[in-house]
């Protein structure tokens, strides 16, 4: 099955500076990569997603990149803000027998000081 | 956009007893199902995919006769932690899938803290 590292398990930075943080996955066939951002008690809220047929993708502060054939994605946030504070998750979209499923990276508690 | 609705919000039950946790998609309809279980300052793990009208698939290391999982429509799927002990205590989160959504839907509930004593 598929299986999906993330690195750092934890990061800390001053505001204003950037974060980066990155997942390898390792099934080809996923095709589908979202990032999640997780307040302590709360759910998982999508802050951005790629699909494998491209290799960027921005949103104003926050980018994705995608690299297919080294089987790694990473989530770029810039200009970090004491809010972005919080458990970033990867994850990658696979089919695992008859279904579709997600398949969720360890974490990363991002702490960003004023 | 897609709504997720998860109840209870969290729960306290003695060791035991059972507990009943429902998932609802507000807006649309939810073929597939998933139920994750998230120990602290751990990472979502996926329990089971529930597909409506059939069996749930259970990941490996999940027991079905203690998580039962029923989705019998296209809104609503329920797990039920039978015989609930303190091990079991954990946030339990749902998510459902809408495949008509372009970001291939998946959407989250707002979870279940559940704590047995």
């Amino acid at each position: 099955g598929e299986n999906v590292e993330q690195h750092p398990s934890t990061l800390s930075v001053q505001e204003g500076d950037s974060a980066v943080i990155k997942c390898t996955y390792s099934d080809s066939a996923s095709n589908y990569f979202p990032w999640y951002k997780q307040e302590l008690g709360k759910r998982p809220q999508l802050i951005i997603d790629i699909r494998s047929n491209v290799g960027e993708k921005k949103d104003q502060r926050i980018a994705v990149t995608l690299n297919k054939t080294a089987k790694h994605f990473s989530l770029h946030i810039t200009e970090t803000q004491p809010e972005d504070s919080a458990v970033y998750f990867c994850a990658a979209h696979t089919r695992g027998g008859s279904n579709y499923k997600l398949t969720f990276g360890k974490g990363t508690l991002l702490t960003v000081n004023p | 956009g897609a709504v997720v609705s998860q109840h209870p919000s969290w729960v306290i039950c003695k060791s035991g007893t059972s507990v009943k946790i429902e998932c609802r998609s507000l807006d649309f309809q939810a073929t597939t199902m998933f139920w994750y279980r998230q120990f602290p300052k751990q990472s979502l793990m996926l329990m089971a995919t529930s597909n409506e009208g059939s069996k749930a698939t259970y990941e490996q290391g999940v027991e079905k006769d203690k998580f039962l999982i029923n989705h019998a429509s296209l809104t609503l799927s329920t797990l039920t932690v039978t015989s609930a002990h303190p091990e079991d205590s954990s946030f339990y989160i749902c998510s459902a899938r809408d495949v008509v959504n372009p970001n291939y839907g998946y959407t989250f509930g707002s979870g279940t803290r559940l704590t047995v004593v």
